[in-house]
């Protein structure tokens, strides 16, 4: 099967614009969960979808959200960017009723 | 909530020695620990992980034990090599039962020296 994979890799945006990250999970997988990696916080949960519900939620601020698609692919969104919101973003998938979670490549945002 | 601490956060060994990392956890409920290895530049890879019915699960040089009534859990690298470089992450779940949420620890960087 193909890995979980994600678009655009990189990506280059100005404060206060708002960016739009895709995930494609593992064929079969109907959970997707984001995460945020940065050197200082390391892997910290953002939120996740499962059969186009958010099912949970981390402890970020309203400027980030999220959906999921039927065919389990899934977007997040960041509104009004700051300097602080430069991180790699990654989504990871998961199977039905298990906990293992299979990581896509991630987006490296940079914020100017 | 669950809370996943991990030591040390740098590690260096020389090839061929053993390497051992180690993370403690806070809800006793928790049920499953998977350990990733991420090398840089690149995604975390899931390596191992044990479920709490089990103390100890070995798959060629790398093992990982649990100790429930201490909560703690440990991954084992044997004979390393210079590709064993990279940061290894342990994880748990946010709660027993939550599949969806991981919480993990701050990672160890581990570097082999040929």
């Amino acid at each position: 099967k193909a890995g979980v994979t994600q678009t655009p890799r990189y990506l280059i945006k100005t404060r206060g614009q708002q960016v739009t990250l895709s995930c494609s999970p593992i064929s079969g997988h109907r959970s997707v969960s984001w995460y945020q990696q940065t050197p200082g916080q390391g892997l910290q949960f953002l939120f996740e979808y499962f059969s186009e519900t958010q099912r949970n939620k981390g402890n970020f601020p309203g400027r980030f959200s999220g959906r999921q698609f039927s065919n389990s692919r899934s977007e997040m969104n960041v509104s009004t960017l700051e300097l602080g919101d430069s991180a790699l973003y990654l989504c990871a998938s998961s199977p039905v009723r298990t906990y293992e979670q299979y990581f896509g490549p991630g987006t490296r945002l940079t914020v100017t | 909530g669950e809370n996943v601490e991990q030591h040390p956060s740098t590690l260096s060994v020389q090839e061929g020695d053993s390497a051992v990392i180690k993370c403690t956890y806070s809800d006793s409920a928790s049920n499953y620990f998977p350990w990733y290895k991420q090398e840089l530049g690149k995604r975390p890879q899931l390596i191992i992980d044990i479920r709490s019915n089990v103390g100890e699960k070995k798959d060629q040089r790398i093992a990982v034990t649990l100790n429930k009534t201490a909560k703690h859990f440990s991954l084992h690298i044997t004979e390393t090599q210079p590709e064993d470089s990279a940061v290894y992450f342990c994880a748990a779940p946010e709660s027993s039962g939550n599949t969806g949420k991981l919480i993990f620890g701050q990672g160890t960087t581990l570097q082999v020296k040929p």
